[in-house]
């Protein structure tokens, strides 16, 4: 059965305060790792796919990475925007829908 | 560009009645997902649909639980009889064929009494 584990579970940082999220994954063969971002009230909104060990992907602030047992999720100097729950996700191989397994999500807070 | 529509957006309702939540998929996109979000077990995937055809319901909690697909660009989840253990926000996410990216929706918000 496929496993995904984020930790911290919740993380206060303050602005300009650069760390990481961890995603630690367990499955038979990876096909996609996926990070999506959650504002309160509000869907998964989608940020990046890793497929294979060593990808990275950038967007504004945020840098995703993936080794073959997790993915971290760099925030460097971070916004009070940057503020939400970031969920992680994995994809296995022969997953004939494509389906996904999150794991439990890391609330990010960011403070002016 | 509209991106998957869901209703209602806020659900309050009395145990033992029938909920229906509809999902409009993004136009031209294949396969359809229906999620629940609990702050207990996270984001569970309950039923996918590819081509408006069910393919794993292995996620449905019991059968109070049905979904269909009548078209391309809708389909609803029904649980009947309400629960107050059903209480949660009700996710719905398409994709298009050949990608792996899942677009959700703003989820509708279910209150069992």
């Amino acid at each position: 059965e496929d496993q995904v584990t984020q930790s911290p579970e919740a993380l206060r940082l303050q602005e300009g305060e650069s760390s990481s999220l961890n995603c630690s994954y367990t499955v038979s063969g990876l096909r996609g790792l996926f990070w999506y971002r959650q504002d309160p009230g509000k869907g998964p909104e989608f940020l990046f796919t890793l497929y294979s060990a060593g990808e990275e992907k950038e967007k504004e602030r945020l840098k995703a990475t993936l080794t073959k047992k997790e993915s971290f999720l760099h925030i460097t100097a971070p916004k009070p925007e940057d503020s939400a729950t970031y969920l992680c996700a994995v994809q296995a191989v022969g997953n004939a829908g494509n389906m996904l397994t999150f794991g439990g999500g890391t609330r990010l807070m960011v403070k002016p | 560009d509209a991106g998957v529509i869901q209703s209602p957006r806020h659900e309050v309702t009395e145990m033992g009645q029938e909920v229906t939540l509809r999902c409009k998929p993004i136009s031209g996109h294949n396969s359809l997902f229906w999620y629940r979000q609990t702050m207990m077990r996270g984001l569970e995937l309950l039923i996918y649909f590819n081509n408006n055809v069910p393919i794993d319901d292995s996620g449905m909690p019991e059968d109070r639980f049905s979904a269909k697909m009548p078209n391309a660009s809708f389909s609803t989840l029904k649980i009947q009889p309400s629960e107050p253990r059903d209480s949660a926000v009700y996710f719905c996410a398409s994709r298009l064929a050949g990608t792996d990216t899942q677009y959700f929706g703003p989820g509708t918000r279910l209150t069992v009494l």
